[in-house]
C-alpha cells in the first residue's frame, strides 16, 4: 500500500451539485496530481498543485478546481455536476525537487456517482 | 500530443503461461514510463518504473523494457497466476509532469 490516502470512498451526487474529494499525500511528498479515469478508460490528467499552486492542467473546463494546503494535502472540487462526471478520481502524490523523474504514488480512488 | 495504446485490450491465458503485455507511445519524448496494475474498481499500483535513461527492469516473476526510440514498451509477466487477474496499464510522464495513461490491457488468467 501507498502512503497515499483519498476520501470519501464512494460517494452519489445529483447533477447540479457540487462535490469535494480529499487526498492527503504520502510523507516528504510536495506534489499531488487528479486523475479521472471513466469506466473503461484509462485515467485522464485533470490537474497537478506544486507548493499550493496549480501547476498543469488537462482538457478540464474551470467547474473542476483544486486546493493544495501547507501540509500538501489537497482537495478536487466539482461544481455543477453532470451525469458524465461519474468516475473514479485518483489522486497521485510524487517529489517535485528540480526534476521530473520522480515516481507517482496513487491513493485508492474516490468513486463518484452522478444521479 | 502523447499517445499512449496498449494491446491486447484483453486477453485470456491458461495458469502457469509466459506472457507479453505490449504499449506503444507517440512522442519519444518521455521521463519515465510506468506499469501499473489495476483490480476491479480499485486505485493503481505501481509495479514497475523504467526511467528514460534505462532499457528495462525486473521485480520478481516482472520485467518491463524500454525502447524510446521506437516508442514501445513490454511487460513481461512469467508463470502466470490466477492472481495477476486484473488490468495493466502503461503510462509515460511527459512534460509538465503529467501522467498519460494507455486504456490498459484486461488479463484472466485461467485456472
Amino acid at each position: 500500500e501507498t502512503g497515499v490516502t483519498q476520501s470519501p470512498t464512494h460517494l452519489i451526487k445529483t447533477r447540479g451539485q457540487q462535490v469535494t474529494l480529499r487526498c492527503s499525500s504520502q510523507s516528504g511528498h510536495n506534489t499531488v496530481s487528479w486523475y479521472q479515469q471513466a469506466l473503461g478508460q484509462g485515467p485522464q490528467f485533470i490537474f497537478q498543485y506544486y507548493r499550493e499552486e496549480e501547476n498543469g492542467r488537462g482538457n478540464f473546463p474551470p467547474r473542476f478546481s483544486g486546493l493544495q494546503f501547507p501540509n500538501y494535502s489537497s482537495e478536487l472540487n466539482v461544481n455543477a455536476l453532470e451525469l458524465d462526471d461519474s468516475a473514479l478520481y485518483l489522486c497521485a502524490s510524487s517529489f517535485n525537487a528540480g526534476t521530473v523523474n520522480t515516481e507517482a504514488f496513487f491513493g485508492q480512488g474516490t468513486r463518484l456517482t452522478v444521479v | 500530443k502523447q499517445e499512449v495504446t496498449q494491446i491486447p485490450a484483453a486477453l485470456s491465458v491458461p495458469e502457469g503461461e509466459n506472457l507479453v503485455l505490449n504499449c506503444s507511445f507517440t512522442d519519444s519524448a518521455i521521463y519515465n514510463l510506468q506499469w501499473f496494475r489495476q483490480d476491479p474498481g480499485k486505485g493503481l499500483t505501481s509495479l514497475l518504473l523504467i526511467q528514460s535513461s534505462q532499457r528495462e527492469q525486473t521485480s520478481g516473476r516482472l520485467n518491463a523494457s524500454l525502447d524510446k526510440s521506437s516508442g514501445r514498451s513490454t511487460l513481461y509477466i512469467a508463470a502466470s497466476q490466477p492472481g495477476d487477474s486484473a488490468t495493466y496499464l502503461c503510462a509515460v510522464k511527459v512534460g509538465d509532469d503529467k501522467i498519460i495513461f494507455g486504456k490498459g490491457t484486461r488479463l484472466h488468467i485461467l485456472p
